[in-house]
């Protein structure tokens, strides 16, 4: 079975840290995917990368960076965490092929105080 | 980008089949149909994906119209383990250029009950 993990499953932070998220995938796909969750809101994309050192911003990229030196591992940085960031982070991976379909990590619920 | 309509909210009883609708009125040539779930606190899992007609798997069908602007996707006999999140995207994937295809939306939450 394919196997997202992503690193932290709860994490506190506080307003002004910087913040490293990280997920890692087994399955050698070439797309990875950072999203946020939040009520009522949906899933909403931050990120995405569809090769190593590659990045394209998704829907709301402000405040977030990204990282991505193997293939196998895909980081969201918050420069500066702030309180607005407080979400849960999801992160996804995929082939790169014709509507391939996405397998999703458990989640990092980050409450920035 | 296609966008995709859901119902926020659905309820229904176990044993019954329960049929959600996404509209999708600007849906493109090549773009595909795919649903998603989610349970609490874990990340959504793909359940079917179609192009056109009917698609079946184990856990759902897939029903496309000819004009392909909405789609339904069927649960047959749910139980109390259904309630879940339910997504609909709508694209032409992602091979290394664009994000049509990757935007979740806010889905459907179902909820069964006894």
């Amino acid at each position: 079975d394919v196997k997202v993990t992503q690193s932290s499953r709860y994490l506190v932070k506080r307003t002004g840290e910087k913040v490293f998220l990280e997920c890692v995938q087994d399955m050698d796909h070439e797309n990875m995917f950072w999203y946020r969750q939040d009520p009522g809101l949906g899933l909403r994309l931050i990120y995405f990368s569809y090769d190593v050192k590659m990045k394209e911003k998704g829907d709301i990229p402000e405040g977030y960076s990204v990282s991505r030196e193997k293939k196998e591992r895909f980081s969201l940085i918050l420069e500066s965490a702030s309180t607005n960031q407080t979400s849960m982070y999801l992160c996804a991976s995929g082939r790169q092929e014709h509507n391939e379909k996405l397998f999703f990590g458990s989640g990092t619920q980050l409450s920035v105080l | 980008l296609a966008k995709t309509t859901q119902p926020i909210s659905m309820d229904s009883y176990e044993g019954q089949e329960v049929n959600i609708t996404c509209s999708h009125n600007n849906i493109a040539t090549n773009d595909y149909i795919t649903w998603y779930q989610q349970f609490p606190s874990q990340g959504p899992r793909f359940i079917i994906q179609g192009y056109k007609t009917k698609v079946t798997n184990e856990v759902a069908s897939l029903f496309i119209p000819a004009d392909r602007k909405s789609s339904t996707l069927s649960l047959p006999r749910v139980s109390l383990s259904d309630t879940a999140v339910y997504y609909c995207l709508v694209g032409d994937s992602f091979s290394g250029g664009g994000a049509d295809g990757l935007t979740f939306g806010k889905g459907t939450h179902l909820i069964i009950q006894p």
